[in-house]
């Protein structure tokens, strides 16, 4: 049963441009979200989070938003860069400290 | 500087030969994670360790184990591999469980890839 789900397997956008990157949730307690970047043959690196009691937090070029009410949570990176280019995972937090990813989303960023 | 260090990087054992992947850190954290990641699936948490209390997710299987004997080092032990065992299996860590402040998160190692035949 997949509780964080990310629909878009894959997304392609133009150096410059706004990339936005979608995940859905369905546990109604997670209470912290996260989201990572990974390269190839390496191990996924902590991008940006946000907490349950926020909607929206910004830290460069990188912006989460969190809709609690309709469970959805979306990556927002602007202006996209060619070194972007990576697969996303979102990542939520239940109670025991147990993390819950979804299946990624592979960005390509075209120069 | 590697922070969460993954050995081997690739391993490949037979069929129901026991196997043992290690993982080490650096950052000196209370919390360690082992995920299972098979191909275009999302991480699967397994088990973790706080400092050394043991918490097994529900749906892992009796055939993985684990060790923590000291706060750098992690074992993840597969006692008799199958061949829907064969994934990426990635360590994590982070300073602690309960914050849920801004910013505490986990340090994945580089992952080791198991080949079961």
């Amino acid at each position: 049963d997949q509780q964080v789900k990310q629909n878009s397997p894959s997304l392609s956008v133009q150096e410059g441009r706004i990339s936005i990157l979608n995940c859905d949730y369905t546990n109604s307690m997670f209470d912290y979200f996260l989201w990572y970047k990974k390269y190839p043959a390496e191990g996924p690196t902590f991008l940006i989070s946000i907490s349950s009691i926020k909607d929206k937090n910004e830290d460069g070029r990188f912006t989460v938003f969190l809709n609690k009410s309709a469970k959805h949570l979306s990556l927002h990176i602007v202006p996209s860069q060619p070194g972007d280019s990576a697969v996303y995972f979102c990542a939520a937090r239940a109670t025991g400290n147990q993390f819950y990813f979804g299946t990624g989303t592979s960005l390509t960023v075209i120069p | 500087d590697a922070m969460v260090i993954q050995n081997p990087r690739y391993q490949v054992t037979q069929f129901g030969k026991p196997v043992t992947l290690s993982c080490s850190q650096t950052l000196n954290h209370n919390v360690m994670y082992w995920y299972q990641q098979k191909s275009s699936q999302a991480p699967k948490l397994l088990f973790h360790y706080y400092d050394k209390d043991f918490n097994n997710e529900a749906d892992t299987p009796d055939n993985f184990q684990s060790r923590r004997p000291n706060t750098s080092f992690c074992f993840l032990d597969i006692r008799s591999p199958g061949l829907g065992d064969a994934a990426m299996y990635l360590c994590a860590t982070s300073r602690d469980t309960l914050a849920g402040a801004l910013g505490d998160t986990q340090y994945f190692g580089p992952g080791t890839r198991l080949t079961v035949l």
